[in-house]
């Protein structure tokens, strides 16, 4: 089935950065193109990133690129979002998603949460 | 980009009421559509790929259908369950966007 888990949020200032990551287990993780999606405290889901199966190829959201960049590294199994000049409209949960390769998310990160405020 | 539209924002149900939820593309996205459960506090779990086909492990209450720019998920018999938020979300193109939600509480 697989397991994705996202570590790396917390609190930071407007401005700064950060670096979330997301580890894939039980499943073959190089195959599968990755997403992160975000969802602002109380608000709907929006598409932030997305990534082929070899880091070859990006899309962002309009919100977010210049300032996100989504990476991965195929040997840890771990997709990354690097995230610079944050803003307070980028504090949400960010979910880590798999893609079975028709841009949809059919698994999940439990999420894990990036507040900007000074 | 592809706004997508759902209704009712909020929706008051009993246990095993019949319920629909809408989900309307401002252009033609084929049935290039997924739907989406969502508990409070937890992560979205896939219901419904290419806008009909139900995904492993789906209880078969639930069912969806449309294509072109209108959309259903419909709950045959409301189960304690099924009370949560609903999110449709298009993936004809970049960016992918998702509808507002819908939120299925009890009545």
């Amino acid at each position: 089935e697989g397991q994705l888990v996202e570590s790396g949020g917390g609190s930071v200032q407007p401005g700064g950065s950060l670096r979330l990551s997301c580890a894939a287990s039980g499943f073959t993780f190089s195959s599968f193109w990755m997403h992160w999606v975000r969802q602002a405290p109380g608000k709907g889901l929006e598409w932030v990133s997305r990534i082929n199966s070899d880091g070859t190829s990006t899309n962002y959201a309009d919100s977010v690129r210049g300032r996100f960049t989504i990476s991965r590294d195929n040997a840890k199994n771990t997709l990354y979002l690097q995230m610079n000049s944050l803003r307070a409209e980028d504090t949400a949960v960010y979910y880590c998603a798999r893609d079975p390769t028709l841009w949809y998310f059919d698994l999940w990160g439990r999420g894990n949460l990036v507040t900007v405020s000074s | 980009d592809i706004q997508m539209t759902q209704s009712p924002s909020t929706l008051s149900a009993s246990v095993g009421d019949r319920v629909t939820i809408t989900c309307r593309a401002s252009e033609d996205i084929s049935n290039w559509l997924a739907w989406y459960q969502q508990k409070p506090g937890k992560a979205p779990n896939l219901l419904i790929y290419k806008a009909s086909s139900l995904d492993s492990g789906v209880p078969s209450r639930i069912s969806a259908s449309g294509s072109g720019t209108e959309f259903a998920l419909t709950i045959s018999s409301l189960q304690p369950d099924d009370f949560a938020t609903y999110y449709c979300q298009h993936y004809k193109n970049y960016p992918l966007t998702f509808g507002g939600g819908t939120k299925v509480e009890i009545k």
